[in-house]
């Protein structure tokens, strides 16, 4: 099993700025992920994490926008970019080890 | 994209009733997996079916995945209050290890 902590667990922000989210898991797991879910519904990837090359964008999400870093295999950070309030959501970290383990999740609400 | 139709959207019942909740694809999926997320968490994994036709038993939840593997079903005897929750069907993505969520059953069992 893993354990994820993600922090900050809420934010709220003003448009234009910008978010790193970081998680942190307590173990080294070689596949991380990135997912929003709006309160309420299903989860949509971002990203695949990848330690040390770049991130694997899915479709309708860019690094420009969403840039991640993962420097080693326990850690990962992804930053929401010059936010506006289409940005607000809950944004979840997601470390697999045979099955999949959820940080608590970041919420965010841009104002 | 390895889509995942999930029914009912909403469902409220009371204490005691039985539910089945559905996951359907177009696709054949090697793996399906059940997730349980409460308010302000991440998803907890419940189960994962693997082989067509299996059923796996979680206290009162049942799970059961289709012969062709491109469907399963939770089924929920004598439903509680603490089962409340959003219910989450995933399989494998294109990208290899991320998940696909269907859209989830938002569950709420009352007293």
């Amino acid at each position: 099993s893993a354990v994820i902590s993600q922090k900050p667990s809420r934010d709220i922000c003003q448009r234009g700025t910008s978010l790193t989210i970081q998680c942190q898991v307590d173990s080294q797991v070689t596949m991380m992920f990135w997912y929003r879910q709006q309160p309420g519904q299903s989860l949509t990837l971002i990203a695949t994490a990848n330690q040390g090359s770049e991130a694997t964008y899915e479709s309708g999400f860019v690094i420009d926008k969403f840039p991640i870093s993962r420097p080693n295999l326990t850690f990962s950070t992804l930053t929401v970019s010059n936010m506006s309030p289409e940005d607000s959501s809950i944004y979840l970290c997601s470390a697999t080890t045979g099955e999949a383990f959820f940080g608590q999740g970041t919420r965010l609400t841009v104002v | 994209t390895q889509l995942l139709e999930q029914s009912p959207q909403f469902l409220s019942i009371q204490e005691g009733e039985n539910l089945t909740v559905y996951c359907n694809s177009s696709s054949v999926f090697s793996s399906l997996q059940w997730y349980r997320q409460e308010p302000g968490e991440g998803p907890v994994l419940l189960v994962t079916v693997v082989t067509g036709g299996e059923v796996k038993k979680l206290k009162r939840l049942t799970f059961q995945f289709g012969d062709a593997r491109k469907d399963s079903s939770l089924h929920i005897t004598a439903a509680q209050p603490g089962d409340t929750g959003l219910y989450l069907c995933a399989g494998e993505s294109n990208s290899g290890y991320a998940l696909n969520f269907g859209k989830g059953t938002s569950l709420l069992v009352t007293p």
